[in-house]
């Protein structure tokens, strides 16, 4: 069992809608989470952190997470052409992130 | 510097050659790390230093596979009689210390022919 699973998509929405995307994992002792965003050809960026269960939003992204579940999201509001790439979900162990496959998303003008 | 410098940005490499793929992290930064990304998937840990050693060469995956960073700083990943399925894209990421997430270099390209 891969320690972070991410359902790999092509997740399609139109623009101006809500796009949510959803990781698993499997270490109860994680306790840091991360969503990067990676447009084809380029490394990852740092969208989004949480360390506590609920929501934390910022700007038009609000990750949520469920430690009991071991459950992740991210929710993008009024989703634009630009958000258009691959959403990785991280989750930090001491020392090392184990990263998901990615789910690509496809923002429909 | 102000990012992550990773070179060079591509690199072609015959089956059975040696290479050496540079990361320079960003100033101050003490923590450094290493992964590979092969085309649809996510980053796989390689390694993490902290400082000048090795806290973690776990995701290595197998004795080809070296990496120094001898004065705390510049990295390089050394690969010994290299296979073709060690093309991927080599990414290098630094941090700060308390720091939780990290900055990615723009990696690596190698192709082994």
């Amino acid at each position: 069992q891969k320690e972070v699973e991410q359902n790999s998509g092509p997740l399609s929405v139109p623009e101006g809608a809500i796009a949510s995307l959803n990781c698993t994992y499997s270490d109860r002792v994680s306790q840091s989470f991360f969503w990067y965003r990676q447009y084809s050809g380029k490394s990852p960026e740092l969208i989004m952190s949480i360390y506590s269960n609920g929501d934390k939003e910022d700007g038009r992204f609000t990750a949520q997470l469920n430690k009991a579940s071991q459950y992740v999201s991210l929710l993008i509001r009024d989703s634009q052409p630009s958000d258009s790439a691959t959403y990785l979900c991280a989750v930090k162990t001491p020392g090392k992130f184990y990263f998901g496959s990615g789910t690509k998303l496809n923002v429909k003008p | 510097g102000a990012g992550v410098s990773q070179t060079p940005s591509n690199k072609v490499t015959e089956k059975g050659k040696y290479v050496e793929l540079r990361c320079d992290p960003i100033s101050g930064h003490t923590a450094l790390y290493w992964y590979r990304q092969s085309l649809g998937q996510g980053p796989e840990f390689l390694i993490y230093f902290q400082g000048t050693g090795a806290a973690d060469d776990s995701g290595l995956p197998n004795d080809r596979f070296f990496a120094v960073r001898p004065e705390g700083s510049v990295s390089t990943l050394k690969i010994q009689r290299t296979e073709r399925g060690d093309s991927a894209v080599y990414l290098c990421a630094s941090s700060s210390q308390g720091a939780y997430g990290y900055t990615f270099g723009s990696g690596t390209r190698l192709t082994v022919v």
